[in-house]
């Protein structure tokens, strides 16, 4: 049980869909995050929130949307995607920023 | 800028010998340095942290790592091999700056033979 549950665990869209990826923290933690996992590569962050403001957009393309209702929920919005951006998404949270980070096990993406 | 360097793609060992995962960083400060473990269609989980205070970290699991500041290494070591073992290691670096801010390794895939 990771505390870091992500929804759905597995998607599959074409480039011109439109699909959104959830994350919920059962921690109480204050700050999440969005990472990238392709393989071959190292994990890329993508965007960092802390108490629901967004601290780090790393140059992440716009048709990555992030959004940060509350400090328990994290989405991903996705909107005409390539294929490159087939990879295994991944949410974290920490107590605070700087902290040890907690992930969830992913949402493993697939763009036809 | 802060880096490291995971010295093995893959490493494969029996079932009840020692682990040796090999990690070395770049950094031009005193680090913080993590190690994470990943199975297979799961998640990160942290297995222990380096944070400046006794240089021999104990994690969870059975594994331990030694931060050695004159080789600039952060080996993770684990004295008896389990077949649940089997995973990637990645050996992980806190940017300077930005805290926060993890800077991976390229991973270490564990084969546990039985």
């Amino acid at each position: 049980e990771t505390g870091v549950t992500q929804t759905p665990r597995h998607l599959v869209m074409g480039m011109t869909n439109k699909k959104s990826l959830k994350c919920e923290q059962h921690l109480g933690h204050n700050a999440m995050y969005w990472y990238k996992q392709s393989a071959k590569k190292p994990l890329e962050l993508m965007f960092v929130y802390s108490l629901e403001e967004r601290v780090e957009n790393n140059s992440v393309p716009s048709r990555f949307s992030p959004e940060c209702p509350n400090s328990s929920h994290l989405f991903l919005h996705l909107h005409t995607l390539q294929p490159e951006d087939s990879a295994l998404y991944l949410c974290a949270s920490s107590q605070v920023l700087g902290q040890p980070q907690h992930f969830g096990d992913g949402t493993r993406l697939s763009i036809l | 800028a802060q880096s490291v360097t995971q010295l093995d793609s893959h490493v494969s060992v029996s079932e009840g010998t020692p682990v040796l995962l090999r990690c070395n960083y770049s950094s031009s400060y005193s680090p913080s340095l993590f190690w994470y473990v990943q199975h297979p269609n799961k998640g990160l989980q942290l297995l222990l942290k380096y944070t400046s205070a006794a240089t021999l970290v104990k994690g969870i699991n059975g594994f331990e790592a030694e931060f050695k500041k004159s080789e600039t290494s952060f080996h993770l070591t684990k004295p008896s091999a389990h077949m649940s073992d089997a995973a990637e290691y990645f050996c992980v670096v806190s940017d300077q700056g930005s805290s926060y801010k993890l800077i991976f390794g390229s991973g270490t895939r564990l084969l546990v033979r039985p």
